[in-house]
């Protein structure tokens, strides 16, 4: 079935590093892609979206470009803030119309001051 | 607008016990899901719900889990009887139909 693969373990940076979150799916057809945040103590927030191919989500200085050759949607960020600590999902949505998603595993970001 | 709303936020119970959480969505928001988040893994979808009938039950584990939405707006979830591996976090979530996922604050379940 469809499914995501997140890079494994946490990230700890520096404030105002460059952050970089993998994130390749596998998927019969063209799903939609999403990054999810969650934040300690609340629930998943939806951070941007994709839904074509070459298309580039982005909101609160992250991006990410929907790569159908290489079947990925890598996260960025030029410049972290502390406020940037969460877990970051990856998820994609399957082509069956039903609006259901596949998570990644997550990972979490730790930014030092 | 109001977000998804769920209770209770956390809950310990002993194997073998019964729970229930619940959940109110987005008011409009057609559809509904369940999602379990187990410590260090991303959600797994459980059961989506179009209104009041089930989409999608095929992970939900049947022989312990039942879920209703009786008129199509609240929905409850229900773990009977309980094992030390249904300790995880349970996510609702809403949309409509061509809208991303909303999704409330969990319930935190602790199985012991």
């Amino acid at each position: 079935g469809d499914s995501v693969t997140q890079m494994e373990g946490p990230v700890t940076l520096s404030e105002e590093a460059f952050l970089t979150i993998n994130c390749t799916y596998t998927a019969t057809g063209y799903p939609s892609l999403f990054w999810y945040v969650q934040y300690p103590g609340e629930g998943l927030q939806l951070l941007l979206k994709a839904t074509k191919a070459d298309d580039k989500g982005s909101n609160k200085g992250f991006e990410a470009t929907y790569r159908k050759e290489t079947t990925s949607f890598h996260l960025e960020k030029g410049s972290v803030q502390v406020s940037d600590s969460a877990v970051y999902f990856c998820a994609l949505s399957d082509i069956s119309g039903n609006n259901r998603l596949a998570f990644g595993k997550g990972n979490q970001v730790v930014v030092i001051p | 607008e109001a977000g998804v709303a769920q209770s209770p936020r956390y809950k310990i119970i002993e194997k073998r016990q019964s729970v229930a959480f619940w959940c109110n969505p987005i008011s409009g928001h057609a559809t509904l899901y369940w999602y379990q988040q187990i410590l260090g893994q991303g959600p797994k979808l459980l059961i989506q719900f179009q209104n009041n009938g089930v989409v999608d039950d095929s992970q939900l584990p049947k022989d312990r889990f039942s879920a209703e939405r009786l008129k199509g707006v609240d929905s409850t979830l229900k773990i009977q009887p309980a094992k030390l591996e249904d300790s995880a976090v349970y996510l609702c979530a809403s949309s409509t139909w061509d809208s991303p996922l909303h999704f409330g604050n969990g319930t935190r379940l602790t199985v012991t």
